[in-house]
């Protein structure tokens, strides 16, 4: 089935510093990759939406020169969080709908952020 | 943001047993409800997308109900096994697009 490939699954970083995350769909084209972040005990959140050549389309209150997302090709979409602060400390993690008749959504497995 | 609430945040089953939790949503336009189980340090995995409602999907020892006039879907778990132990999560669409999830249900089944 499709499998989403995501890294790193846990980054360090320090403050004022830009971190990228990678989300790449195997065996499928991912047209549209979600973007979302999870704090503690609560639910995932939508931060964006990319489509494969052309802009994210942003949540209300995600900032989009903070968060940069990339959909430069159909297997690979990229969030990079620009000068990161320690309340950027979350868990992201994306998802894409596969195109094999998958059930649901293809979830990537994640990425631990803490900003020190 | 739409509110979808999962209920019980937590919940523990002895091994064997028989549990079910639920999974409310806004009941006005309704698209669909997916469900997804979580283990630690995986990839979410799809286990359900319903859309009429009325409407009981199975798997193995789960199933899960629908009842979009109400706003409500359950899940259920027969004769839980260790493997069964994950976190639960539920998502409303009011379209074919965006979803909207709640904070799930994390099972422990005790052996």
């Amino acid at each position: 089935g499709a499998v989403v490939s995501q890294h790193p699954s846990r980054v360090i970083c320090k403050s004022g510093t830009s971190v990228k995350i990678e989300c790449r769909s195997l065996d499928f084209q991912a047209t549209t990759m979600f973007w979302y972040r999870q704090f503690p005990k609560q639910s995932l959140m939508l931060m964006a939406t990319s489509n494969e050549g052309s802009k994210a389309t942003y949540e209300q209150g995600v900032e989009k020169d903070k968060f940069l997302i990339n959909h430069a090709s159909l297997t690979l979409s990229t969030l990079t969080v620009t000068s990161a602060h320690p309340e950027d400390s979350s868990f992201y993690i994306c998802s894409a709908r596969g195109t094999l008749g998958e059930v649901g959504y293809t979830f990537g497995s994640g990425t631990r952020l803490t900003v020190v | 943001i739409l509110n979808v609430e999962q209920s019980p945040q937590s919940l523990h089953v002895q091994e064997g047993d028989s549990t079910n939790f639920t999974c409310s949503f806004p009941s006005s336009n309704f698209y669909a409800l997916h469900w997804y189980r979580w283990e630690t340090a995986k990839s979410p995995e799809a286990l359900f997308v319903m859309t009429l409602n009325g409407d009981e999907k199975k798997k193995g020892r789960i199933s899960a109900t629908l009842n979009t006039k109400e706003g409500y879907s359950y899940l259920y778990i027969k004769g839980s096994q260790p493997e069964d132990s994950a976190t639960y999560l539920c998502a409303y669409g009011p379209n074919d697009y965006k979803l909207s999830f709640g904070a799930g249900t994390t099972v422990t089944v005790r052996a």
